[in-house]
Order: structure tokens, then C-alpha cells, then sequence
């Protein structure tokens, strides 16, 4: 059993799409995150929720909408893609009751989304 | 804020040969501390993680750190590369003040030549 899944793996689009990535978690946690990870490797913080709730925000353009319908679930709908969102994005979740930067941090292998 | 160096960016050495990989931080108290692996097309793997006690930390696949204060670093070793060890790595860094999330460095990637 896979215990972070992300859905798709892979995502090619055109310019001015909307597309989406699914995230589900089998582990029991309460927080979820989203990361970008660049050409360049670097992994940076956009979101995250506990128990459905948001409670990191970082500077993230308002066309990336986060989704939690329970606390297994975080999606990433992303409107009018950019060129500059190519990158993989990892969907992570980590242990209840800790404070989210503390646990230990379990991830999905990523969904590479190509922007053309 | 916390923040994260991983001085090198790529890094190669022979297989069974010794390795260490540098990481510094930059945080005003006691941070947490972790080192993840990442290998090709995969998602990122904890290897090892100091939040208190023993600052020398055993991880998984003979990978080993150290939290030295008065450097503010954490850095990796392992005795004897294998081929397998081939991979990005990443350290981080996360503070003990709610809903900050971690902070990763840049990574390093290590490549294991025979």
C-alpha cells in the first residue's frame, strides 16, 4: 500500500489550462502539505493543511487553489498554467499532534506537470 | 526564519569509498534537523532526523549525522558508498514554533562511480 499517492504522475498541458492533482494519504495524519520542487531541484513550502483546515499559505499566485474535502485528501487545482509552473509538485503529510514542522514529513512521488 | 546550506551541489565519489555531505543552518534556538534522500523519479525519503539528545544520529542505510552547536551544522557520512547511495540529498530544517513548515537546502547529488 502506497501511503501518500498523488494522481497523475504525469501531466503535459497547453498555456491557459486548468488541470488538477489529486493527493491521498493512507497514514492517518492530520497535516498535508504541498511543495514545488524547480529545475533546480529546490523544494519549496505553498501549502498546508491541518484537519482540512489551512494553516500555511506562503506566496503562492491565487491560481493555485487547495482542496481538502477530509483530512486524507489534499488537491491542487491550478487555473490559467503558466509557463513557469512546470515543475513537480509533491504532495507530504506528517503525524497528528505535533506541530506541522516538527514530524517527520512522508511524501508522494511527485507529479510532473509540463507546461507548453 | 530558519534557513538551510548545502554547500556542494554535486559531488562524486567511487564506490566504497567514504562520503560526507555538508549542511549548515541558520536558526536562532534548537532546531530540528533531517537529511531526506530523493532518487531519480521518486519522492523524498527520510533518512535520519535530530530533534534532542545524542547529536550523533543513526539513520537508515548506514547513513549517519552529526549536530555540532558551535558550527551550526548537521552533516551527513556514510562509511562506504555503494552504488545505490546515488541520489539527491536534501537537508532541512524546521523550528519549534507552530506552523512554520520545514525549510529544505538545495540538495546535493552524489554520484558513485566504480
Amino acid at each position: 500500500d502506497t501511503a501518500v499517492s498523488q494522481t497523475p504522475k504525469y501531466l503535459v498541458t497547453q498555456m491557459g489550462n486548468d488541470k488538477s492533482i489529486k493527493c491521498e494519504q493512507n497514514l492517518g495524519h492530520d497535516t498535508m502539505y504541498w511543495y514545488k520542487q524547480d529545475s533546480k531541484k529546490f523544494l519549496k513550502i505553498m501549502f498546508s493543511y491541518n484537519n482540512k483546515e489551512l494553516i500555511i499559505n506562503e506566496t503562492v499566485p491565487n491560481r493555485f487553489s487547495p482542496k481538502s474535502p477530509d483530512k486524507a485528501h489534499l488537491n491542487l487545482h491550478i487555473n490559467s498554467l503558466e509557463l513557469g509552473d512546470s515543475a513537480v509538485y509533491f504532495c507530504a503529510s506528517s503525524q497528528a499532534g505535533l506541530a506541522a514542522n516538527t514530524g517527520e514529513l512522508f511524501f508522494g512521488e511527485g507529479s510532473r506537470l509540463t507546461v507548453l | 526564519a530558519q534557513s538551510v546550506t548545502q554547500p556542494d551541489i554535486h559531488i562524486t565519489v567511487s564506490e566504497g569509498a567514504s562520503l560526507e555531505l555538508r549542511c549548515n543552518y541558520s536558526y536562532g534556538a534548537t532546531p530540528y534537523l533531517f537529511w531526506y534522500v530523493q532518487s531519480p523519479g521518486q519522492g523524498l525519503q527520510l533518512l535520519l532526523k535530530y530533534f534532542s539528545g545524542d547529536t550523533l544520529v543513526q539513520g537508515i542505510k548506514g547513513f549517519e549525522a552529526e549536530f555540532k552547536r558551535s558550527q551550526s551544522s548537521f552533516n551527513l557520512r556514510k562509511p562506504s558508498v555503494h552504488w545505490s547511495d546515488a541520489a539527491e540529498y536534501f537537508c532541512a530544517v524546521g523550528s519549534h514554533s507552530g506552523n512554520t513548515p520545514l525549510v529544505f537546502g538545495k540538495g546535493t547529488r552524489l554520484s558513485v562511480i566504480a
